[in-house]
């Protein structure tokens, strides 16, 4: 079990805004950078949002993260249906001294 | 364009040794400053950090991996690869390479762009 927390799944419709949460601690999500990861069906994970809140070149501005404390949260606007995906949030752990991943979370688009 | 791709054996025995090679295209590992990193990911399930190793040489594994794996890198091929001793069914998993952007020490951070596609390991009889 992964020392940071997801959300197994969650769903929305075309159009809607969807957020996904990861909970952390002081040892990681608290006092480290998050980063978020988009794995489509069958394929490597991409890496979506690094140092909180930038994106690398060719990822759309729909997806943005955000952090408060020892909790993070990725938003999905306009929901398309080829976001349909796993995302999965990352940060450094100073306890592992190296990165720890979230279990990951399921976007279903309805 | 940076490209990484695995390569290895999709079939290993109980007890012995995986063994994986990840080979760098478009960038030469020797001159670039980053982190060469394996991640896998068991079936269903989530991702894993295993290990990285620092252009020049150093390695830094997961504590709970650390005694079974080691990560060398041969710049003459512009290749890194992946050792993983005395495997059971649990080491089976996509394994993942990827150029992990890390800093260690004050502030430090990870992150893992671009991955390979993936290379299936299946531990079996």
């Amino acid at each position: 079990q992964s020392v940071v927390t997801q959300p197994p799944s969650t769903s929305g419709t075309p159009g809607q805004r969807v957020t996904i949460s990861c909970s952390g601690s002081s040892s990681n999500v608290g006092s480290n950078y998050v980063y978020w990861y988009q794995q489509l069906p069958g394929t490597a994970p991409k890496l979506l949002i690094y140092n909180y809140n930038q994106r690398p070149s060719g990822v759309p501005d729909r997806f943005s993260g955000s952090k408060s404390g020892t909790s993070a949260s990725l938003a999905i606007s306009g929901l398309r249906s080829e976001d349909e995906a796993d995302y999965y949030c990352a940060a450094w752990d100073d306890s592992l001294s190296g990165p720890v991943f979230g279990g990951g979370t399921k976007l279903t688009v309805l | 364009q940076m490209q990484l791709q695995e390569s290895g054996p999709g079939l290993v025995n109980p007890s012995e040794t995986l063994s994986l090679t990840c080979t760098v295209s478009g960038v030469s590992i020797r001159s670039s400053p980053y982190y060469w990193g394996w991640i896998r990911q068991p079936p269903g399930k989530g991702l894993e950090w295993i290990g990285n190793m620092f252009y020049s040489g150093s390695t830094y594994y997961n504590p709970s991996l650390k005694s079974r794996v080691t990560i060398s890198i041969d710049t003459s091929k512009n290749q890194f690869s992946l050792k993983m001793t005395s495997v059971t069914a649990a080491d089976t998993a996509v394994y993942y390479c990827a150029r992990d952007v890390a800093k260690r020490g004050s502030g430090s951070y990870a992150w893992f762009d671009p991955w390979g596609q993936g290379t299936q390991v299946t531990v079996s009889a």
